[in-house]
């Protein structure tokens, strides 16, 4: 199976701070990844399809990027309402993977 | 707009079985792949496997093939999730969900095992 690696698994933010997680696939698995938010008590919301792709409704300080093997959501400028568990998943191949997640939690 | 309804959450006893179910309106079931994943308490996100309603083929991750039945209804437009021979490991909430152009997920059905 494909890992997908998450890092950090949680991070201390504040607002207005540029934040970064990242997850390493184990192996090539090209575009085929989706970003998650969740907040307590919720259901998942996709932000980021395709690696690169923002969803729609999503606000453009939410990004993707890839390089290589290393998928990055970034976050410029963090809103309050941001303030949530991130998920990263990976759909090239089966069985699909997600990583660990990542717990932004305000400082 | 889609929408995925899930059943209500259950209480059920160790070694027994429950069956879950996701309705969707808005579309026709047969439309999308139809995914399960998990979620335990203060945990991640774990796929559990998906079918496509249109054949009725599915695909599962490994550790829940013995665990977890997939099916389809097409005629009500419902997807089930059936877990066998319970066990605290499986307390959790569950999530139906589909991923095209739009992501839609149900509310989530919480699954707690306990005598």
């Amino acid at each position: 199976d494909i890992q997908m690696t998450q890092s950090p698994s949680s991070m201390s933010v504040s607002l207005g701070d540029t934040v970064t997680i990242t997850c390493r696939a184990s192996q090539d698995v090209g575009i085929y990844v989706n970003w998650f938010q969740q907040k307590p008590g919720k259901s998942p919301r996709r932000m980021i399809y395709r690696a690169t792709n923002l969803a729609d409704g999503v606000p453009s300080r939410f990004s993707g990027s890839r390089s290589g093997s290393d998928y990055s959501l970034t976050i410029s400028s963090l809103e309050s309402e941001d303030v949530a568990d991130y998920h990263c998943l990976q759909y090239d191949e089966y069985p699909y993977t997600f990583g660990a997640g990542t717990k932004l939690e305000l400082k | 707009e889609v929408q995925l309804q899930q059943s209500g959450a259950e209480l059920v006893r160790p070694g027994t079985s429950v069956k879950l179910s996701c309705k969707v309106s808005g579309d026709t079931i047969t439309a999308y792949y139809m995914h399960f994943v998990k979620q335990r308490p203060g945990q991640g996100l774990e796929w559990i496997g998906r079918i496509d309603p249109e054949d009725d083929s599915t695909k599962y991750a490994e550790k829940f093939k013995n665990k977890a039945t997939l099916t389809a209804d097409t005629s009500s437009n419902t997807a089930y999730l059936k877990l066998s021979s319970l066990t605290s490991e499986d307390t959790a909430t569950y999530f139906c969900t589909v991923w095209t152009r739009f992501a839609y997920w149900g509310q989530g059905t919480l699954v707690t095992v306990s005598s």
